[in-house]
Parts: structure tokens; C-alpha cells; sequence
């Protein structure tokens, strides 16, 4: 069966620090990659998504940046944080070429400080 | 452009009320739309989508593309329906957009 891993589930960095989240899908081959970020009151805002190995759409123009250098990896990153990256960040998959849904991680909570 | 609205941020009833949770929705073409759940400490996961026309936890959610709207009900609302509910919207892209969600609290 398919899962997903995300990690970390919590941390809290300093204002200009880098960040690097990563998420990992088993079980499955080609799948479309998605980071959301959760902000308070604010919803769930896709920030990047890829289709294939180093191909990356960002949805929003920020602080961040994400690569995938394999397949079933996808990584979120930023080389200064600021206060306002602080929120929930969710990555999730889907099949490709299909709107069966998505799935998923368990998300990480970053304060930034 | 597609965009989703959920007009509620807090919703509150008592368990046994109906329950109704509003979303609209704007996307020129023909959209597909979902309701993913979030229960407290759990998974952000799906719980409904239209093209199913299936009830689920005995919700159900209606697409009117008449008033753009797809709304969740649920006829008689459980304390275990408390959650965080989201309406998303998939175009041609098949990129999911999602409303800024609903926290339900069922009372007891």
C-alpha cells in the first residue's frame, strides 16, 4: 500500500536560519507532489507541485523554494527564514493523470522565532 | 482562475441539528470538487467528492452549478462530526484548490 512520510513533525528555528523539510512517498511510481502550507485562519495554500523528477511549479512567490531529486522525494527549503514562513506545511500526492484525491502527510508545525 | 469560498470560519450546532456547511466556488469549466476532513490530531483526508454521489458518515454534498455551490449536510450532526472541513476544487490543471475551511463543533 501506498504511504507517505513527512518529517519533522515540530521545529522551531530563528528568523534567518535555512529550513529543509522533506516528504517521501512509498508504494507507488510517478506520483504528482504537492506542498501546502496551513496558516492560521487562513485555509490550506498550495505553495509547489511537481509533476517529475526536478520539475517544480511554485504557485505563490516567496521565501521558499522546494526540489525533487528522486521520484518519490520532494523537499521544501529556504535559505533565510522569516517570520511569517511560520505555519503548518503539508505535503500530499495523487496519482497522476487522475483526480482520485490526494493524500496526505502528517505535516510539520515550524515557528519561526 | 478557481477559487473556492467557505464563508464560515466557526460553525456550532447542537448534536442531533442538521448540519450544513456552505461552499461556491468559481472555475470556468467543469470542476470537480471535494470535502476533506481533519479531525483533531489526525490526517488531513478525504472525505467526500462529487463525481461518487456517495454519503459518507452520512454526509452528502449536492454540485449546483446553477449557484456554483457545494454544499455538506448531514441531516443529524454526532460529537465525532467535530472537525476542521474543507471544500476543494480541481480544474484542468488537477491541481487541488481549497476554501479556508470550516471548524465544526457538534455540541453535546
Amino acid at each position: 500500500s501506498q504511504t507517505i512520510h513527512q518529517w519533522p513533525a515540530t521545529l522551531v528555528q530563528p528568523v534567518g536560519s535555512p529550513l529543509s523539510l522533506e516528504c517521501t512517498v512509498e508504494g507507488t511510481s510517478n506520483p504528482n507532489l504537492y506542498w501546502y502550507r496551513q496558516a492560521a485562519g487562513r485555509g490550506l495554500q498550495l505553495l509547489f507541485y511537481s509533476i517529475g523528477i526536478d520539475q517544480i511549479s511554485s504557485e505563490v512567490p516567496q521565501n521558499l523554494s522546494a526540489s525533487r531529486p528522486q521520484d518519490r522525494q520532494f523537499i521544501l527549503s529556504s535559505k533565510k527564514l522569516l517570520l511569517s514562513d511560520s505555519g503548518f506545511y503539508l505535503c500530499a500526492w495523487s496519482v497522476r493523470r487522475t483526480v482520485v484525491g490526494y493524500t496526505f502527510g502528517s505535516g510539520t508545525r515550524l515557528t519561526v522565532v | 482562475a478557481q477559487r473556492v469560498t467557505q464563508p464560515e470560519k466557526l460553525l456550532s450546532v447542537f448534536k442531533g441539528a442538521p448540519v450544513e456547511l456552505k461552499c461556491n466556488y468559481s472555475y470556468s469549466g467543469s470542476p470537480e470538487l471535494f470535502w476533506y476532513v481533519q479531525y483533531s490530531r489526525q490526517r488531513l483526508q478525504l472525505l467526500l467528492r462529487h463525481i461518487s454521489r456517495e454519503s459518507i458518515k452520512g454526509f452528502t454534498a449536492d454540485l449546483n452549478k446553477g449557484e456554483t455551490s457545494f454544499h455538506l449536510k448531514k441531516p443529524f450532526a454526532q460529537e465525532e462530526d467535530s472537525a476542521m472541513y474543507y471544500c476543494a476544487l480541481t480544474g484542468s490543471a488537477r491541481q487541488l484548490t481549497f476554501g479556508s475551511g470550516t471548524q465544526l463543533t457538534v455540541l453535546p
